[in-house]
């Protein structure tokens, strides 16, 4: 699975939108990015994934460079609620080595705050 | 639907004791793993099972067992504990990646191991 780097801190205003960049230059044509996130103390959640195209659902909206080098997590009115640690990952769900299983980095800490 | 669920939600061990952290999920899920949750860092995996009779190890498999007898139970058992076992474990599931699903993973709310 293709590495990701992402910042390990940002602060975004209640009410605005927080956008949270991903790095993943090694990315391979058959790995999607997937986004979790971790509220203090519980299990991570899933919040949206693709492949290409962006991809918008009920929580946020993701962003993929045409080069899928780089993506972007959008959440378009942060709540205090939002605040989380937010993991990228790479993977190929549908490779050999597919297992159900996620590699996480060190995910991006994001505050928002009122 | 429970979803998954975890028990116990805390714990404290002495060196060298042994103990099980229970893990089911309700969801009819074939995929399931195991993850430990150091402060401030991001979960590491253990192990993980794709269906039931089959379990293999992940990043950081030493000191723990598996095992998968039922689609619904994947335990994880701790043989003789050590201090540096001393973590959250996060179970968590999901279907298979068939064409088109959302291939979604799904945590448990995490158990809490002291281990003096």
């Amino acid at each position: 699975d293709a590495k990701t780097t992402q910042p390990p801190s940002m602060d975004c205003a209640e009410g605005r939108a927080a956008n949270l960049p991903c790095n993943h230059s090694t990315i391979s044509g058959n790995e999607y990015v997937y986004w979790y996130r971790q509220i203090h103390s519980q299990g991570p959640q899933y919040i949206i994934h693709g492949l290409k195209n962006n991809e918008t659902n009920e929580m946020a909206s993701l962003i993929i460079t045409e080069d899928r080098k780089s993506s972007t997590l959008i959440l378009p009115h942060a709540t205090l609620r939002d605040t989380a640690v937010y993991y990228c990952i790479v993977r190929d769900p549908h490779g050999s080595s597919n297992t159900g299983k996620l590699i996480f980095g060190q995910g991006t800490t994001l505050q928002v705050k009122p | 639907n429970a979803g998954v669920t975890q028990t116990p939600k805390f714990q404290v061990l002495k060196t060298g004791q042994s103990m099980t952290l229970q893990c089911a999920q309700d969801m009819n899920h074939e995929y399931m793993s195991w993850y430990r949750q150091d402060p401030g860092m991001g979960l590491r995996l253990i192990h993980y099972s794709v269906g039931a009779g089959i379990t293999d190890q992940g990043e950081v498999p030493n000191g723990y067992n598996v095992s998968r007898s039922t689609t619904e139970d994947f335990p994880l058992r701790l043989l003789s504990a050590a201090p540096s076992q001393t973590s959250v474990y996060f179970c968590a599931s999901s279907p298979p990646p068939l064409a088109g699903a959302k291939e979604t993973q799904y945590f448990g709310p995490g158990t809490r191991l002291l281990v003096l």
